[in-house]
């Protein structure tokens, strides 16, 4: 299994600010994905993000307004940027640790005002 | 991969076995069934895959059709704690680098 950790849990935020969120793995793994889950909506998947690369981004969604850091093999972050209230959603890092397991973070509760 | 049909919702009563279908009729030979399930509030989890055979877990099992058209999840004595979105995925064998994609899954209420 895998232990993966977020902070914030959540966050109240002002638009046009910007929020970094970060996500812990108490083992190193290779890849690591970021999702968006819309409020009432499935989860979506916004990038892919290697370690020592750049991130690969999902259709729709842009480096500029979610920059991505993999610093090392058991972290990352995701940055929210100039916020809007369209973004108030909760954030979720996941990784795969066995072949056919994902795991995924507590999520991170945006609200944007 | 292959597209999942899944109903909206479903109701199920405390203690009873609760059965959760799956339309996954362009299942591909080397693509598993995978089954996630989301409380409330918290990141999706892990239940149970497979590919062919019938598999079962601590949490539960998992009826495929000998044409792999279809599946079910059962929870034998489902719980109030089992009220959950409950997702069925279709993914390629192998692909652990690949991520899950989701569809809009089951909304499951578990009543007392």
């Amino acid at each position: 299994s895998a232990v993966i950790s977020q902070k914030p849990s959540r966050d109240i935020c002002q638009r046009g600010t910007s929020l970094t969120i970060q996500c812990q793995v108490d083992s190193q793994v290779t890849m690591m994905f970021w999702y968006r889950q819309q409020p009432g909506q499935s989860l979506t998947l916004i990038a892919t993000a290697n370690q020592g690369s750049e991130a690969t981004y999902e259709s729709g969604f842009v480096i500029d307004k979610f920059p991505i850091s993999r610093p090392n093999l058991t972290f990352s972050t995701l940055t929210v940027s100039n916020m809007s209230p369209e973004d108030s959603s909760i954030y979720l890092c996941s990784v795969v640790k066995k072949p056919y397991e994902q795991y995924f973070g507590p999520g991170t509760r945006l609200t944007v005002t | 991969d292959a597209k999942t049909t899944q109903p909206t919702s479903m109701d199920c009563a405390e203690g009873r076995a609760a059965n959760l279908p799956c339309n996954h009729s362009t299942i591909s030979g080397n693509e598993y069934v995978y089954w996630y399930r989301q409380i409330h509030s918290q990141g999706p989890q892990y239940i149970i895959h497979g590919l062919k055979n019938n598999e079962t877990n601590e949490m539960a099992s998992l009826i495929i059709t000998e044409d792999r058209k279809s599946s079910t999840l059962i929870l034998p004595h489902a719980t109030l704690r089992d009220t959950a979105v409950y997702y069925c995925i279709v993914r390629v064998a192998n692909s652990g680098n690949t991520p899950l994609v989701f569809g809009k899954g089951t909304r499951l209420s578990v009543i007392a």
